[in-house]
């Protein structure tokens, strides 16, 4: 499968612990985009890198959140000290260079539950 | 800011009826616009895109848009739906290099 992936699929955490997720994305694609997606709504932006350069944060992404594309391919997001708001489910897509750039193809996924 | 209002958050239909999902976003300048789509199960895919030119577009499984500048309209449509229709479609705009979705809008099909 040559598309965006995402692990793990699913994360289970109590309140105040930290998790990481971590996005493969597609093969060549430079720029890599985090979102979040909560029950009943569209998928909210919250950070971008184009290669290794983080180019723009959400509000949404609070000081608790950190998001890493160290060597320009797969990326990590971390949250610091969870929070139940902090359920949702955690997107990441990537896009190829040139004109249609922004055409972004999507990853399945990481459904966070925090108890 | 930007936003992306859909109308209908829930749709009901039987097969081989006609569809019109409603689209309006708010942003003056120049944007590029999207239909997202989601099947249950599976992950967000690309439906159909707008970037310039002809602003009636046609996308995968028989779906088009209309672009209509002077209302900020972007509304998808299919003049005849299938069961595997079935799923949650987000309209979206992008004016720079992030997305901004609307809410959502789920169809349901009844065979």
């Amino acid at each position: 499968d040559t598309g965006v992936s995402q692990n793990p699929r699913h994360k289970i955490t109590k309140r105040g612990q930290n998790v990481t997720f971590r996005c493969d994305p597609i093969s060549e694609h430079n720029r890599l985009y985090w979102y979040r997606q909560t029950l009943g709504q569209g998928p909210e932006f919250l950070t971008y890198f184009q290669n290794e350069a983080q180019l723009e944060k959400s509000r949404l992404l609070s000081d608790r959140f950190s998001a890493e594309r160290p060597k320009g391919s797969f990326s990590t997001l971390e949250i610091q000290r969870t929070e139940q708001g902090d359920s949702a489910m955690y997107l990441c897509a990537s896009s190829p260079p040139g004109y249609s750039y922004n055409e972004q193809f999507f990853g399945p996924g990481t459904r966070l539950t925090v108890l | 800011a930007q936003s992306v209002s859909q109308h209908n958050h829930h749709v009901i239909l039987s097969e081989a009826a006609s569809l019109e999902l409603g689209c309006n976003y708010s942003y003056g300048g120049t944007v590029n616009l999207f239909w997202y789509v989601q099947y249950p199960g599976q992950h967000l895919q690309l439906l159909l895109k707008y970037f310039s030119g002809d602003p009636l577009v046609k996308g995968i499984k028989g779906f088009e848009a209309e672009f209509i500048k002077s209302k900020f309209s972007f509304n998808l449509r299919k003049p005849s739906v299938q069961w595997s229709d079935t799923a949650e479609y987000f309209c979206a705009v992008s004016p720079d290099d992030k997305i901004i979705f609307g809410k959502g809008t789920r169809l349901h099909i009844l065979p």
